[in-house]
Formats: C-alpha cells, structure tokens, sequence
C-alpha cells in the first residue's frame, strides 16, 4: 500500500462546478499535513496547509479526519485557472520534513 | 520572501557525461536541503537531505557515488548526476524550509535529458 494515495483523475468540471479530492494516508504517526498545487512541467506550490479543525482559504476548504487517516481538499467555484494537478503530502516527523508526496490528482475545468 | 532559485531549469547532455544542478536560498539560509526527483506521470520522490558542512542523507535505492550532493555554505546545495544515462532522465526539483514556518519552498526544478 501507498504511504499516500490519491485518486489520479482527471476529473474534468465545469466553470462553477464544486469539487472535492480525497487523499489517504497509511502511518498514523504523520504530523502535519497539506495540499500542493503543481502546474504541468514546474515545481509544486504551496496551496494550504491542512488543520486538525478544518480550514479555509477562498474558494478552498481542506480538512483532516485523524482517525480515517484521510485528507480532503473542496474547490468552491471552480475556475479555469485552478486546472492543475493537486498534491496530497504528508509530514511523517515531527521537527523533520520527511515529506511524502501523494502521486496527485488531475482536475480540468471546462470552459 | 523564502524563495528558492534552481538552475538550470532544462539541460540535455550526452550519456555518459556528468551535469550539475544548483540549489540556491535567495533570501535566507538553508542549513537543510532536499533533492527530489519526479518522472512522468509520478509522484516527487525524495531522494536525499543536504545538510550543511556535512554528509547528505539518501533514501533507500538512491546511490550516492551516483548522485552527489555537495552542500558547502547555508545557501547553496548542488547535486551531480554523475556518467549520466537515458534512465536518470527526470525532473529534479530541490526544496529548503520555509523560515519560521513548517513548509517547504520548491525550486522551479531542473529537467535533465540524457541522450
């Protein structure tokens, strides 16, 4: 099993659509968690992190279920330019940045 | 601020030949770095810490006589591709953590093919 799993898509939506990506992860030991956006050929950015409670950010709502072990991502309105492969990733040290990277799910949005 | 520079970003060399990728913090120091590697369709991997003034750490499966790391100040790491082949084509991206924060900072990543 995958130390983090992703569906890989594509999903393709509409302009407007809401859409949501799960992700799972296997060492119960993780800390610290967050979702990456990475653009055809370039590096991975920062999206958000993702909050025991929850979080917002924009049209962006990530959340963190520990006892699932699952991390989900919600894009509100999608828009044209959120088209974009988006990374799970997983902290698995505290103090360490032993990062592990879901492989990433793909979204196109439709005009 | 935390920015992240990498060069080059595309290089294309002849099998058998050594390339060499830098790592650069902008506007802080790095005591730490990361190497990662991400082919086609696949996840970034990591393939070994840079650490400051002294030996990096590799991941299980990654020879280090074939990629070295050098990280000899608190602002630059570099890696080698060493007798470079068409397999170790790939997109090499370093990162560094963000100061004063529990994030990583990517480099724009270098694309390496070997003919």
């Amino acid at each position: 099993r995958k130390e983090v799993e992703q569906d890989p898509g594509p999903f393709n939506v509409p302009e407007g659509a809401t859409v949501a990506f799960n992700c799972t992860y296997s060492n119960s030991a993780s800390q610290s968690f967050f979702w990456y956006r990475q653009d055809c050929r370039k590096e991975p950015k920062l999206l958000m992190s993702v909050y025991s409670s929850g979080n917002e950010d924009g049209r962006f709502t990530a959340q963190l279920n520990r006892a699932s072990q699952y991390i989900s991502l919600l894009i509100r309105d999608s828009k044209l330019s959120d088209s974009a492969t988006y990374l799970c990733v997983v902290n698995i040290g505290a103090g360490t940045y032993k990062y592990i990277f879901g492989t990433g799910t793909r979204l196109k949005v439709l005009a | 601020g935390a920015v992240v520079s990498q060069h080059p970003s595309r290089v294309i060399c002849k099998s058998g030949t050594s390339v060499k990728i830098e790592c650069r913090s902008l506007d802080f120091q790095a005591t730490t770095m990361f190497w990662y590697r991400q082919f086609p369709k696949q996840s970034l991997m990591l393939m070994a810490t840079s650490n400051e003034g002294s030996k990096a750490t590799y991941e299980q499966g990654v020879e280090k006589d074939k990629f070295l790391i050098n990280h000899a100040s608190l602002t630059l790491s570099t890696l080698t591709v060493t007798s470079a082949h068409p397999e170790d084509s790939s997109f090499y991206i370093c990162s560094a953590p963000r100061p004063g924060a529990n994030v990583l900072t990517f480099g724009a990543g270098s694309r390496l093919t070997v003919l």
